[in-house]
C-alpha cells in the first residue's frame, strides 16, 4: 500500500516550458488535491477533484490545468512556466466520512528558471 | 482576516521536555475540524492529531495531545517528551462546516519551526 504517490520527485523548466504532474493514490479515495507550498506562505490550495469526472479551483489556480484521469490518478500541468511557479507542489488524497483526513504525497519540487 | 493564525517564531525545546505550539483559527461556524500536520526536513506532510469541534475531550495520539479552548478559537498542539526526532516544521489547519463532504477543503497556516536540542 504505497499511498500517494507523485512523479518527479525533482524537476528543471525554463521559462514557457510546459510540464505534467503525476499523481496517484492507491486508498480507493474520492477527493484528491493538489496544493504549492512555498516559504512563510504555508499550504495553498491550486486545484480539487471531489470525484472522479469533477474538478474545482481552489485558492490559486491560475497557470494551472487538472485532470482527473480516474479515481486513482490526479495530474497537474503547467502550461507556460513561469518563474512564480517554483514552488514544492504536493498531492493529496482525503478518506472520506469522519474527520475527512487528508494524506499527503512527498511533494515534487519545482524550479522555473 | 487569516483563518489560521501560527505566529510564533522558531521554537526550540530540550530533549524530553514538552512543548506547546500555538495555532489560533476564526471561523463563525459551529462546526469544524481543526488538523495538525508535520513536515521533517525531508519534506513529506505527516498527519497528527484531529479535533472536532463538537468533541467534548481534547484529542490525544500518543506523545501528541491538542489543548483545545473553543472559547478562545486555540487549538495548540503539545508534544510530550520531546524526541530529537521531533525537530520539523508544524502546520496547523481547519477544516470549516461548509467545506465538507464532497466540498471538503483544508486551510493551512504558514506553520512553526521547532528545533529540538540535545
Amino acid at each position: 500500500n504505497a499511498g500517494v504517490t507523485q512523479t518527479p520527485k525533482f524537476q528543471v523548466l525554463k521559462t514557457g516550458q510546459s510540464m505534467t504532474l503525476q499523481c496517484a493514490q492507491d486508498m480507493n479515495h474520492n477527493s484528491m488535491y493538489w496544493y504549492r507550498q512555498d516559504p512563510g506562505m504555508g499550504l495553498r490550495l491550486i486545484y480539487y477533484s471531489a470525484s472522479e469526472g469533477t474538478t474545482d479551483k481552489g485558492e490559486v489556480p491560475n497557470g494551472y490545468n487538472v485532470s482527473r484521469l480516474n479515481k486513482r490518478e490526479f495530474s497537474l500541468r503547467l502550461e507556460s512556466a513561469a518563474p512564480s511557479q517554483t514552488s514544492v507542489y504536493f498531492c493529496a488524497s482525503r478518506r472520506p466520512g469522519g474527520q475527512e483526513t487528508q494524506y499527503f504525497g512527498p511533494g515534487t519540487r519545482l524550479l522555473v528558471l | 482576516a487569516q483563518k489560521i493564525t501560527q505566529t510564533q517564531p522558531g521554537m526550540f525545546v530540550q530533549e524530553k521536555e514538552a512543548v506547546t505550539l500555538d495555532c489560533t483559527y476564526d471561523t463563525s461556524d459551529q462546526s469544524y475540524g481543526l488538523f495538525w500536520y508535520k513536515q521533517p526536513s525531508s519534506g513529506e506532510m505527516i498527519f497528527l492529531i484531529y479535533q472536532g469541534s463538537y468533541d467534548e475531550q481534547n484529542a490525544t495520539e500518543g506523545r501528541y495531545s491538542l489543548n483545545f479552548q473553543k472559547a478562545r478559537k486555540s487549538a495548540n498542539l503539545v508534544i510530550s517528551a520531546s524526541q530529537l526526532g521531533d525537530s520539523a516544521m508544524y502546520f496547523c489547519a481547519m477544516r470549516e462546516a461548509f467545506y465538507t463532504g464532497a466540498n471538503s477543503k483544508l486551510t493551512f497556516g504558514k506553520g512553526i519551526t521547532l528545533s529540538v536540542r540535545p
